[in-house]
């Protein structure tokens, strides 16, 4: 099972919005409503932002929302703060012999 | 409060084994779906191995039939028992109560595998 695909880099200045795709197939991201997104800052565990395509735990400022349209999902993060730049990555159920496959990770910048 | 702490982490010969703990607190690990999850140095995330609260285990192709995962319920944690390690097994290893729709994890673990 190959990662989900993800572009490596995003960024825009505080205050503005960027969107990361991921994209799969219809064996994992388009055959389930089950992508999750988490956002990594250096040197710390992974944290849960959207789960279920476009769920928010607890905690999470709406400024995270999550869509999905055919093999790909996507996470948007609107009125970037400084403390927003991070790594993201998104995961997809994928079935019950592989299970989960990771997105290759975006790094976003706020400018 | 939940907590989850894993240990045993080191270096390692290729070749050698590791055994893996999550000490969980807060809840009870065998009535939850656990899992680790693992990151190369410099790399992405990658799912390796899940086990439900009905004892179903499940991995990852790159490492089905070299480790084992499982639970002392006497001791509240989770275990993953790593064999025939090789250098791409090189990474930070997580511990993590149902990840794909909670938000627990531990600090990580280091392993590397290395002559």
């Amino acid at each position: 099972q190959s990662a989900l695909t993800q572009p490596p880099s995003a960024s825009g200045s505080p205050g503005q919005s960027v969107t990361i795709s991921c994209t799969g197939t219809s064996s994992d991201v388009g055959g389930y409503n089950y992508v999750s997104w988490y956002q990594q800052h250096p040197g710390k565990a992974p944290k849960l932002m959207i789960y279920e395509v476009t769920k928010r735990p607890s905690g999470v400022p709406d400024r995270f929302s999550g869509s999905k349209s055919g093999n790909t999902a996507s996470l948007t993060v609107s009125g970037l703060q400084a403390k927003d730049e991070a790594d993201y990555y998104c995961c997809s159920y994928a079935g019950s012999n592989t299970l989960y496959v990771f997105g290759s990770g975006t790094k976003v910048t706020v400018l | 409060e939940v907590q989850l702490v894993e240990s045993g982490g080191g270096l390692v010969q290729p070749g050698g084994s590791l055994r893996l703990s999550c000490a969980a607190s807060g809840f009870i690990v065998s009535s939850n779906y656990m899992s680790w999850v693992r990151q190369a140095p410099g790399k992405g995330l990658e799912w390796v191995s899940s086990i439900y609260s009905g004892g179903g285990t499940y991995y990852a192709d790159s490492v089905k039939g070299r480790f084992t995962i499982s639970r002392d319920n006497s001791k509240n944690t989770l275990f993953l028992q790593m064999n025939s390690l090789r250098g791409e097994d090189t990474a930070v290893y997580y511990c993590a109560r149902d990840f794909m729709t909670e938000d627990y994890w531990g600090q990580g673990t280091l392993v590397t595998v290395s002559s």
